[in-house]
């Protein structure tokens, strides 16, 4: 237990389809992340949120929209995807993104999508 | 971009030590970390190194040579459990972070 909750944990959808991730987060952190994680390849950071503001959108494309209410909980919103968007999604939280902080970052156990 | 690089896959015997080396190109730095991933589990912080030098957290070991662009992670006395992936993490100039494609290591008995 991560103090990092995300669901669902599996995913099926068509192209055609729009669903969410939801992730939250028990820590009292004020940053959340998301993260895209393929088979061989570095997590790749998607968006960063610090204190509800998102602070970073690393060239994702459109059809992936994140949402952050409040610092404990992060959405990602999926719409139209392709299947080479199949991955495990990750969320994580930290306590903040500033050099005041050592940025350890606390991981959920991600979200299996896959697109047919 | 940043460059992280460390082996795919390394396998060892049950009670020996293994360490998985990384070497990177970054933008500056600001501190590197260890995190282990289990399969289907969420990563998990294991280390984190700034200053050159050795940090001692039981069974694993991390060390840093920012002059080198070099860490590795040492694990001994290996157990079946530490089978895993390891992920080295290093924060550029900016605070970003950058992944390595992670290090399947694979316990034997």
């Amino acid at each position: 237990e991560t103090g990092v909750t995300q669901t669902p944990r599996h995913l099926v959808m068509g192209m055609t389809n729009k669903k969410s991730l939801k992730c939250e987060q028990h820590l009292g952190h004020n940053a959340m992340y998301w993260y895209k994680q393929s088979a061989k390849k570095p997590l790749e950071l998607m968006f960063v949120y610090n204190f509800k503001e998102q602070t970073e959108n690393n060239s994702v494309p459109s059809r992936f929209s994140p949402e952050c209410p409040n610092s404990s909980h992060l959405f990602l919103h999926l719409h139209t995807l392709q299947p080479e968007d199949s991955a495990l999604y990750l969320c994580a939280s930290s306590q903040g993104t500033s050099e005041i902080y050592t940025g350890e970052l606390f991981f959920g156990e991600g979200s299996r999508l896959t697109v047919l | 971009g940043q460059n992280i690089d460390q082996p795919t896959e390394m396998t060892a015997t049950e009670g020996a030590i293994v360490q998985i080396n990384c070497t990177y190109q970054t933008s500056g730095f600001n501190g590197l970390f260890w995190y282990q991933q289990h399969a289907g589990e969420a990563p998990t912080f294991l280390s984190y190194n700034v200053l050159d030098g050795l940090e001692e957290k039981g069974r694993f070991s991390s060390f840093l040579s920012r002059s080198k662009g070099y860490s590795y992670l040492l694990l001994k006395e290996l157990q079946m459990k530490d089978s895993a992936s390891y992920l080295c993490a290093v924060r550029d100039e900016d605070y970003k972070l950058s992944f390595g494609a992670g290090t399947t290591v694979t316990v034997r008995a």
